[in-house]
């Protein structure tokens, strides 16, 4: 079945450094990709999306392309400030449900 | 406007006890959704609904009973509550066709 794996955490870095979290997966046929992010306390959010090969979503600094020859969705931030500290997921549209990565929990020190 | 909404946002009770959990979408979506974060923070699918009828329910004991009086509800009831059944759960809905899905604040449950 649909799977994601996802580098695992905890990951600690310092303001303005750069965020690198691997994310791969396995499906039959090109299914959608996304990260969500969940803040402390809150629910998750939609951070981005790709629906097809070579797509690149992009949103609030992170960006994240569909590679579909190495089956990956890295998710990338060039400069990360605290406000990025969360848990981030990443997940693969399926039939009528999301399946989920383990979750990255990122914390930023100023 | 809260685009899914969840109530009770906390919910403390003892083992054996049933309670539920609503959901409500005001984006005009016509498939819903249950999902389960354990304490490590994995999430899991529980049940989708498309259009007020059950699609998915992913092996979950029958204890727990979802019930949709329309597509803009998606409500969760548990009976005889366990311990296991100490988690946070979360409502979510999307578009048919569509894969991206808008997810609740979630309902933390504390089973004690």
């Amino acid at each position: 079945g649909d799977s994601v794996t996802q580098m695992e955490g905890p990951v600690t870095l310092s303001e303005e450094a750069f965020l690198t979290i691997n994310c791969t997966y396995t499906a039959t046929g090109y299914p959608s990709l996304f990260w969500y992010v969940q803040y402390p306390g809150e629910g998750l959010q939609l951070l981005l999306k790709a629906t097809k090969a070579d797509d690149k979503g992009s949103n609030k600094g992170f960006e994240a392309t569909y590679r579909k020859e190495t089956t990956s969705f890295h998710l990338e931030k060039g400069s990360v400030q605290v406000s990025d500290s969360a848990v981030y997921f990443c997940a693969l549209g399926g039939d009528y449900k999301l399946s989920f990565g383990a979750g990255t929990t990122v914390t930023v020190r100023a | 406007d809260t685009a899914v909404s969840q109530t009770p946002k906390y919910l403390v009770t003892q083992m054996g006890n049933d309670k539920s959990i609503k959901c409500e979408q005001n984006l005009g979506h016509d498939t819903m959704y249950w999902y389960k974060q354990d304490s490590k923070k994995f999430l899991k699918i529980m049940f989708s609904y498309n259009n007020k009828e059950l699609i998915i329910n992913e092996t979950v004991p029958n204890r727990f009973s979802p019930k949709s009086p329309d597509k803009a509800h998606l409500n969760l009831h548990i009976n005889s509550l366990e311990l296991g059944d100490s988690a946070v759960y979360f409502c979510a809905s999307s578009q048919v066709g569509q894969a991206e899905q808008y997810f609740g604040p979630g309902t933390r449950l504390t089973v004690t």
